[in-house]
């Protein structure tokens, strides 16, 4: 089946600028996470949607970060008047039923290709 | 506070030269702990879940196994198709929706 998938792949903007990343998760699953990696680190936590709304946004750096997931589906994370330092790769990933809900293995995370974002 | 170490940084090995990576971790306690593998430009795939001590999973030519202090990710007779950057994850007592990531072991295959 369909894995994650992530829009656009790749996105160059100039500082000051708005973007969204979106994220489709893969069919049925209920859990949608949000990270952001640079380069030779893993994964940061931004947020976590359980359903349509944000479980844990604990991650998320200041308050231009912002994510929504209206329909419990595809979710956009929309990062208002960029800076340098936001650029990096926006992972997305997607669980059958959250960590703190699920049985074993219900609460593997699947990765998406990532955004490539880069603020010039 | 929880935290995941992973060692070496990179590791350079000859096609055939057997290896291991390591993933120590210092939590509350463990409810899990995952190995991704992740290629250039991708985003990371799942490899392994560990729940409890002395577990083992094995995939052709990996095997993750578990203690209370730390995993090891063992790789036996690698090809230079398993170069990449191996990720090791924890999801701990103290959290319960994130995974604490640690920041990964990159590892050249040389033919």
């Amino acid at each position: 089946g369909a894995g994650v998938s992530q829009t656009p792949s790749n996105k160059v903007t100039e500082k000051g600028k708005y973007v969204e990343l979106r994220c489709d998760p893969i069919s049925g699953h209920t859990a949608l996470y949000w990270y952001r990696q640079s380069l030779g680190q893993g994964p940061e936590f931004l947020i976590y949607f359980q359903g349509t709304g944000a479980a844990d946004d604990s991650g998320l750096p200041n308050d231009r970060f912002f994510a929504v997931r209206p329909e419990g589906s595809v979710s956009t994370l929309k990062i208002q008047r960029t800076e340098r330092g936001d650029s990096a790769v926006y992972l997305c990933a997607s669980s059958l039923k959250p960590l703190h809900l699920s049985g074993r293995g219900e609460e593997t995370q699947y990765f998406g290709p990532g955004t490539r974002l880069l603020v010039l | 506070e929880d935290q995941v170490t992973q060692s070496p940084e990179a590791l350079r090995l000859q096609e055939g030269e057997s290896s291991s990576l390591n993933c120590s971790y210092t939590v509350s306690g463990l409810r899990g702990l995952f190995w991704y593998r992740q290629d250039p430009g991708k985003g990371p795939e799942f490899l392994f879940t560990l729940y409890s001590a002395g577990e083992e999973k094995e995939k052709e030519r990996l095997k993750a196994t578990l203690t209370k202090k730390e995993s090891f990710l063992h790789i036996t007779a690698p090809k230079p198709e398993d170069s990449a950057t191996y990720l090791c994850a924890v999801h701990s007592l103290n959290s319960n929706y994130q995974l604490i990531w640690g920041a990964g072991t990159k590892l050249i295959i040389k033919p």
